[in-house]
């Protein structure tokens, strides 16, 4: 199974500003990366795949890069509607596997 | 607009059963893949199945395998889950979700269905 590993597992940061969050694979999955955004109580909701290609309605402060085993999301100018607990997900093979999860707070 | 509603959560004991479904509307779902993901409480995102379009192909987690099954009616629009043997490591909401089409990311979810397993 690929593990994927996320960092950091929580972060706080204030409006305007910027943070990046990292997932790294076990194995090469290529640029199999979906990232996801997730609210109390509600569920998740797409915004990167590909790696880098932003879902139809998603703000382009969302941003994401990598290839291989190491991937990258950037939120900038931070907006209040940003602080929620984020996750990558490899879709390179089954099992899907997810990261931990990074709780992002507002400072 | 595309959907999809699950039902079927609720309280069992250990060692029951349960199913769970998951109706979809606004969009052809006979020609989607789909999944079931679950969320253990104050946990993160864990993937259990996924069944393709036409039921010809299935995976489970090792977690499930054995105990759960995955399947579907295209003809009523609908996916399900039965939960065999639920132990107290199954309590979660559990969300269906689809897999984008021609694609394998997920990109709709449903809102979840929580099933607790508790004596």
């Amino acid at each position: 199974d690929i593990q994927m590993t996320q960092s950091p597992s929580s972060l706080s940061a204030s409006v305007g500003g910027r943070v990046t969050i990292t997932c790294r694979a076990s194995h090469d999955i290529s640029n199999y990366v979906v990232w996801f955004q997730q609210k109390p109580g509600k569920a998740p909701k797409s915004l990167i795949y590909a790696t880098s290609s932003l879902q139809s309605g998603v703000s382009s402060r969302f941003s994401g890069s990598g290839s291989g085993t190491d991937f990258t999301l950037t939120i900038s100018n931070l907006q209040p509607e940003d602080f929620a607990t984020y996750y990558c997900q490899q879709y390179k093979s089954y099992p899907y596997t997810f990261g931990q999860g990074t709780r992002l707070e507002i400072k | 607009e595309a959907q999809l509603v699950e039902s079927g959560g609720d309280l069992v004991e250990p060692g029951g059963s349960l199913r769970l479904s998951c109706g979809a509307s606004g969009f052809t779902f006979s020609s989607f893949n789909m999944n079931w993901v679950r969320q253990a409480p104050g946990r993160g995102l864990e993937w259990i199945s996924h069944i393709s379009y036409g039921s010809t192909v299935i995976h489970y987690a090792d977690s499930v395998e054995g105990r759960f099954t995955i399947s579907r009616d295209n003809a009523r629009n609908s996916l399900y889950l039965r939960l065999n043997n639920l132990r107290a490591e199954d309590t979660a909401v559990y969300y269906c979700a689809r897999e984008k089409y021609y694609d394998y990311w997920i990109d709709l979810w449903g809102q979840g269905t929580l099933v607790t397993v508790s004596s």
